[in-house]
């Protein structure tokens, strides 16, 4: 599959504890997204990397929230002390972009569903 | 920052009938409009998209077109089929290569429409 692969699907955890969640991203593509999807809403934009720098992070990661993409390929998103609020889809996408030709739409993985108990 | 507003949340047609599900968004620096099918379960799929160069796209049974001025767009699908069934997202981007290097593309989804095709 040379899709975008997110690893666990689904994640159930006790309120408190922390987790983490792993994109990796179509092998050529420079830019990583995270989104959030809560039932009957649209993604959410989280974050951001171009290659491994994280360039942008939205008003709704908190400081609980903290993303990495260490070497520009996969990229984790790990929650800290987590909430019943962080419930929630969480969607990974990579594309190529920033070029004068090649750009590709967003292609989205799966997503990782957290339960937060 | 950007707002993309969908309406119906909800649309129920018979099969064989069209379907239109618009979109409004708010920043009129926005030049790239998606749509994303996204069946129970899946991964969101890009359907269909459209730049603000052009005012109308088609492939086969889907259509989108885009009223810059009155910052609009819509989805029109023809002769549905109970596969068309699913949850449609629009979306809206600042996407081109003459602005920075570090534009970073990010999508404003609207709240989805629940689509489903009555046999």
């Amino acid at each position: 599959d040379t899709g975008v692969s997110q690893n666990p699907r689904h994640k159930i955890t006790k309120r408190g504890q922390n987790v983490t969640f792993r994109c990796d991203p179509i092998s050529e593509h420079n830019r990583l997204y995270w989104y959030r999807q809560t039932l009957g809403q649209g993604p959410e934009f989280l974050t951001y990397f171009q290659n491994e720098a994280q360039l942008e992070k939205s008003r709704l990661l908190s400081d609980r929230f903290s993303a990495e993409r260490p070497k520009g390929s996969f990229s984790t998103l790990e929650i800290q002390r987590t909430e019943q609020g962080d419930s929630a889809m969480y969607l990974c996408a990579s594309k190529y972009g920033g070029a004068l030709q090649g750009d590709t739409e967003a292609f989205f993985g799966q997503g990782t569903r957290l339960t937060v108990v | 920052g950007e707002n993309v507003e969908q309406h119906p949340s909800t649309l129920s047609v018979q099969e064989g009938d069209s379907a239109v599900i618009k979109c409004t968004y708010s920043d009129s620096a926005s030049n790239y409009f998606p749509w994303y099918k996204q069946e129970l379960g899946k991964r969101p799929q890009l359907i269909i998209d459209i730049r603000s160069n052009v005012g109308e796209k088609k492939d086969q049974r889907i259509a989108v077109t885009l009223n810059k001025t009155a910052k609009h767009f819509s989805l029109h699908i023809t002769e549905t089929q109970p596969e068309d069934s699913a949850v449609y997202f629009c979306a809206a981007s600042i996407w081109g290569a003459l602005r920075s290097n570090f534009g970073n593309e990010k999508l404003t989804f609207g709240t989805g429409t629940r689509l489903t095709i009555i046999p």
